[in-house]
């Protein structure tokens, strides 16, 4: 069964770091892109980028590039979302899913989300 | 820059025929695939590259394209299909994917 387990809520400040994880099973890792979505408060969708952890090939979408960094580990099947310093618009919801192998357009498996709260 | 459009909001008598429209330019090349989801729950797709419907969709959900805009259509909408619908593209570069804002369904 294909699983995407993602880490827990978090709560941080201004100005702090954060890695937050997406864990894959079920599926050979190494071969499918793994997309990373935002979802702000009451708000729609949005494609952040992603990643190809067979090679680390990664796209971002500019209006995401330099304010986040996307990374993939093959060896524990998990992909990676992280800021150097998040600010308050960063509070979302954060999605990872699996891209359908011949549809790019296509997420076939999610993750449950993330919660990001960022507050000082 | 590239998007696509979705009106914000739709609504439908329980067994009748909707329609959910998406447009942009991005869509006279790519196909659009659909997501839905639901409150307080990650997306699902049940459309993907154009007509093609994920193991556990039923068969009441079907996609079209003509010209630059893409449709969702549900024969025979049931209570169970409320939710928020998402299109989603490539942009015009190729290298990037697009999600429209979203049509909320009202069954």
């Amino acid at each position: 069964e294909v699983q995407l387990v993602q880490s827990g809520a978090e709560v941080k400040k201004p100005g702090e770091s954060l890695k937050i994880s997406c864990k894959n099973s079920g599926y050979k890792f190494t071969g499918y892109w793994i997309a990373w979505v935002r979802q702000m408060p009451g708000k729609g969708l949005e494609w952040m980028g992603i990643i190809y952890p067979g090679d680390s090939d990664t796209r971002y979408n500019p209006s995401f590039q330099g304010r986040v960094t996307i990374s993939a580990d093959p060896s524990t099947s998990t992909a990676f979302l992280q800021w150097s310093s998040l600010e308050a618009s960063d509070t979302a919801i954060y999605f990872c899913a699996r891209q359908f192998l011949t549809v790019p357009t296509a997420f076939d498996y999610w993750g449950q989300g993330t919660q990001v709260t960022v507050s000082s | 820059s590239s998007e696509l459009t979705q009106d914000p909001a739709v609504s439908v008598a329980l067994g009748q025929t909707v329609r959910i429209i998406c447009q942009g330019d991005s869509l006279s090349t790519y196909f659009a695939s659909w997501h839905r989801q639901k409150p307080r729950q990650a997306p699902v797709l049940v459309i993907y590259g154009q007509n093609n419907r994920p193991s556990g969709i039923p068969d009441r959900f079907s996609g079209s394209t003509s010209g630059n805009t893409a449709s969702l259509t549900i024969t025979g909408a049931q209570a169970e299909d409320e939710g928020d619908y998402y299109c989603t593209s490539r942009d015009n570069s190729g290298d990037h994917v697009l999600f429209g804002g979203g049509t909320k369904l009202t069954v």
